[in-house]
């Protein structure tokens, strides 16, 4: 069966960058855009961006294109994303989530950034 | 940015009633192919969201029938008809027309 698990928690001081994963099993990783999507406590949802894996390339939400780098390996499938100079409003969790249907998601990586 | 409005913040229900939810897009999200690009996502407490609906009225694998989407370019519906306690959660609509995607800022379904 399709499944997406991310890596765990992240505690992370202002001004320092996180790397998260989400690894896919159950299908062709490369078959399948990864989309990510950042959900702040208590808040609504935001699409970051995607990539496809085949190609590597990449589409982001303007908002996101200086924060987030998206990634994906192959070899894994393994899809992952970096998040630079993180500020409190970094603080979220972030969610994969597999192919234009939205149809797959990880469970999350809650990023928290406290001095 | 397509901009996706839920004016609802939350609607109580009681079980085995009916409910529908709304959700407006500034711009329509009909394609010229014919395809309306609305999602529904549900939410459960502390749960990853969960695809309800697809092309504006189609039901995602594994959905209950209980739950349909209806709408025109911009006006869109969810209706959830005999009301379980399952379905406590937030809805959110999500347009995927053209980037940014973005979500309307979420329903909640309370039950009375």
């Amino acid at each position: 069966q399709v499944q997406l698990q991310q890596s765990g928690a992240e505690l992370a001081k202002p001004g320092a960058s996180v790397k998260m994963s989400c690894k896919a099993s159950g299908y062709t990783f490369t078959n399948y855009w990864m989309h990510w999507v950042k959900q702040r406590p208590g808040q609504g949802l935001e699409w970051i961006g995607y990539i496809n894996p085949s190609t590597d390339y990449t589409e982001y939400n303007q908002k996101f294109k200086d924060k987030a780098t998206l990634t994906a390996d192959k070899s894994s499938s393994t899809a992952y994303m970096q998040l630079n100079s993180l500020t409190s409003e970094d603080s979220a969790v972030y969610y994969c989530t597999r192919g234009v249907l939205f149809a797959y998601w990880g469970q999350g990586t809650l990023v928290t950034v406290s001095a | 940015d397509i901009v996706m409005t839920q004016a609802a913040p939350s609607v109580p229900v009681t079980p085995g009633e009916s409910v529908s939810i709304s959700c407006r897009s500034s711009k329509s999200l009909l394609h010229s192919n014919g395809n309306t690009y609305l999602y529904w996502f549900l939410q459960r407490p502390g749960q990853s969201p969960q695809l309800l609906i697809y092309r504006m009225s189609n039901l995602a694998s594994g959905v209950p029938d209980r739950f349909s989407g209806s709408g025109s370019g911009t006006a869109f519906t969810l209706r959830i008809s005999r009301v379980e306690a399952e379905d406590v959660g937030v809805y959110y609509c999500m347009q995927h027309l053209e980037y940014p995607f973005t979500f309307g800022g979420g329903t909640k379904l309370e039950i009375k």
